[in-house]
């Protein structure tokens, strides 16, 4: 079976373009978390969702960044206007019922680079 | 808000030696979870304990929650290179409804 799937795998922009992050979870699962990571603040969730619904965005920057997760197969994450500081590690992951708290299977990551 | 502390933010042992990483939550858990991430791949879970003093085993690794539920541990013994990694602990409260990950201990093994 196909585990998360991310794309891009890397992707490189210029301050000030959009850029759209892409998720397919596990099929069957029915939440849905979004992460950055950096080395200077580690791991952060920034969104999660449950059948498509979002639940928690407390984590998500500022107005720059949105998600959607239009079906249970598909979910966007998009930062529009870009900045430097947004450079980071985007992981999806998902996880099965029983709510948030079980174990989460995460996607290879997106490495998103904005000069 | 919930934070979760792990301790140390980095070690370096000899392949051979044991290694042992700390977990302290500001709250109590209703589960805690252990992942490993190899250097540029992605988290991968380990195990999760739910139970208060819980102690669990996996070979080489031994996991243990905490009397109060709100810290835990890691110990591998006798670390072997594929050991490397940053190896992160996750608690789950369900006051927060969902996992706060620590920031990780990273662990390099030379042989």
């Amino acid at each position: 079976d196909a585990g998360v799937i991310q794309s891009p795998r890397h992707e490189v922009t210029e301050m000030g373009q959009e850029v759209t992050l892409r998720c397919k979870p596990i099929s069957g699962h029915d939440y849905l978390f979004w992460y950055r990571q950096t080395m200077m603040r580690g791991l952060e969730l920034l969104i999660y969702f449950n059948n498509n619904v979002p639940i928690d965005d407390s984590g998500m920057p500022e107005d720059r960044f949105s998600a959607k997760m239009p079906n249970a197969s598909f979910s966007t994450l998009k930062i529009q206007p870009s900045e430097p500081r947004d450079s980071a590690v985007y992981f999806c992951a998902s996880s099965l019922g029983g709510g948030a708290g079980n174990e989460q299977f995460f996607g290879p990551g997106t490495r998103l680079t904005v000069l | 808000g919930q934070q979760v502390m792990q301790i140390p933010q980095y070690q370096h042992v000899q392949e051979g030696e044991d290694f042992t990483t700390y977990c302290n939550s500001s709250t109590t858990l209703s589960n805690i979870q252990w992942y490993k991430q190899r250097p540029g791949g992605h988290p991968v879970f380990l195990i999760q304990l739910v139970k208060s003093g819980e102690v669990k085993k996996q070979k080489r690794l031994t996991f243990q929650f905490g009397e109060a539920k709100k810290n835990s541990s890691l110990h591998i013994t006798a670390t072997q290179t594929t050991d490397v990694g940053t190896y992160f602990c996750a608690g789950f409260s369900g006051g927060y409804n969902k996992l706060i990950f620590g920031a990780g201990t990273r662990l390099a093994v030379h042989p």
